[in-house]
């Protein structure tokens, strides 16, 4: 059975940083590139980046320069630094994995990020 | 990036009654090589992370009633779900795979009449 299990979530001032993580099981996480989705309160889902199985990046360009997604396949997790944080990434943050082409039929439970003074 | 647009933003359907939701992107989802539609859709509920029900445009993903169909090709989509049931009541997005960035629609909230 294939589980995502996030962390890391919090509130954190304009300017700060935080760091998400994904834990995965059930599949061949080695082998899989990772995604992180979010969602504002009351908003739609909002693709942030993902990370190919080769470590390759690509970003939104909201977040493009301020966020960096990392994985350890040692660990089966992927990461999601966020930094330089604006009250706008309030958001609940979920990572997902896209077992076929492009479409999400996994995700975490997400994990809410704070961002206010 | 393209842009998804669904419509209505809501609607009240009555239990056993069909809702239909409309998706339209702002340049084709379709790609020739495969032919196929680069096209999702998803349920969400409150506090629930969102759930696929259709890839490829109208193939239903593992576990989903049969009473969810999609249907479309490049650029304009439509999820249907016949026989409305108290638990279909949620959130729905439409999702384009096509092109980096992933886009999704803003949303259809689908409620009992």
């Amino acid at each position: 059975e294939v589980q995502l299990v996030e962390s890391g979530g919090g509130l954190v001032q304009p300017g700060g940083s935080l760091k998400l993580s994904c834990a995965a099981s059930g599949f061949n996480f080695s082998a899989s590139p990772m995604h992180w989705v979010r969602q504002a309160s009351g908003r739609g889902l909002e693709w942030v980046g993902r990370i190919r199985s080769d470590y390759a990046t690509t970003y939104d360009v909201s977040v493009e320069g301020r966020f960096t997604i990392s994985r350890d396949d040692s660990k089966n997790t992927a990461y999601l630094q966020m930094s330089s944080l604006k009250t706008e990434d309030t958001a609940v943050y979920y990572c997902a994995y896209p077992s076929g082409t492009g479409w999400y039929d996994y995700w975490g439970q997400g994990s809410l990020v704070t961002v206010s003074s | 990036d393209i842009v998804m647009t669904q419509s209505p933003d809501s609607l009240a359907v009555s239990l056993g009654e069909r809702a239909t939701i409309h998706c339209k992107s702002s340049q084709s989802v379709f790609w020739n090589s495969n032919s196929q539609n680069y096209l999702a859709w998803y349920q969400q509920k409150p506090g629930q992370p969102p759930r696929l029900l259709i890839y490829w445009a109208s193939t239903r993903a593992s576990g989903v009633p049969d009473r969810f169909s999609g249907s479309g090709s490049g650029t304009d989509f439509t999820l249907t779900i016949t026989s409305l049931q108290a638990d279909d009541v949620a959130l729905y997005y439409c999702q384009q795979y096509h092109t980096t960035p992933p886009t999704f629609g803003q949303g259809t909230k689908v409620e009992i009449k």
